[in-house]
């Protein structure tokens, strides 16, 4: 069984530019939820996702923003990027959505943005 | 706001040897996770406790959740270098982690 893919895994940008990483979740699972992890904050949440509809958000500005298809796969974009956006990105699917529920998250291997 | 606490924040253990990280959060919550992160990699789950007493073992790793006293508990037995990485445990409430416990096991 396929695990969560995450692509680009690595990219490098500059100031200013935006950037969209895309996540293909496990095959049948149809939430999705990113997260942003750096040394100095830890693992934080961005945004769920479940069948295609927004159903919660972190504490992150306008600028991240994300979706996801009716295949349930999604995707994440980061405009206007600032040096502290520089981070590893990760995506997890689980089963259900809605963090009531028991959603075992599978991440996936991470997306690690540089911006210089 | 919910707030993950967990302590310690860096373990450094003899193989053989014995130790527990605690997982401390704030708010009302009755099932709780543990990840497994390991360097450069992604987080793996670990186990997934869901009720108040939950225990669960999985090799030299037992979990266990309070939710009285708001708890969890990673306890480690006999430890060996493999079992080196990084511990989070989560909330998913409001999807709060840890900050989580890194972890290593000397010979």
């Amino acid at each position: 069984k396929a695990g969560v893919t995450q692509t680009p895994r690595y990219l490098i940008k500059t100031r200013g530019q935006q950037v969209t990483l895309s996540c293909s979740p496990i095959s049948g699972h149809r939430s999705v939820s990113w997260y942003q992890q750096t040394p100095g904050q830890g693992l934080q949440f961005l945004f769920e996702y479940f069948s295609e509809t927004q159903r919660n958000k972190g504490n992150f500005p306008g600028r991240f923003s994300g979706r996801q298809f009716s295949n349930s796969r999604s995707e994440m974009n980061v405009s206007t990027l600032e040096l502290g956006d520089s981070a590893l990105y990760l995506c997890a699917s689980s089963r259900q959505g809605g963090f009531a529920n028991t959603g075992e998250l599978f991440f996936g291997e991470g997306s690690r943005l540089t911006v210089l | 706001e919910l707030k993950v606490e967990q302590n310690p924040l860096f373990l450094s253990m003899q193989e053989g040897k014995n130790y527990t990280i605690y997982c401390n959060y704030s708010t009302t919550s009755d099932r709780l996770y543990w990840y497994r992160q390991d360097p450069g990699k992604s987080l793996e789950s670990l186990f997934v406790l869901l009720s108040n007493g939950a225990v669960k073992q999985e090799g030299r790793l037992m979990a266990s959740l309070d939710t009285k006293a708001r708890l969890s508990t990673l306890h480690i037995t006999a430890a060996v270098h493999d079992l080196s990485a990084t511990y989070f445990c989560a909330v998913h409430n409001d999807m709060r982690f840890g900050a989580g416990t890194r972890l290593t096991v000397k010979p």
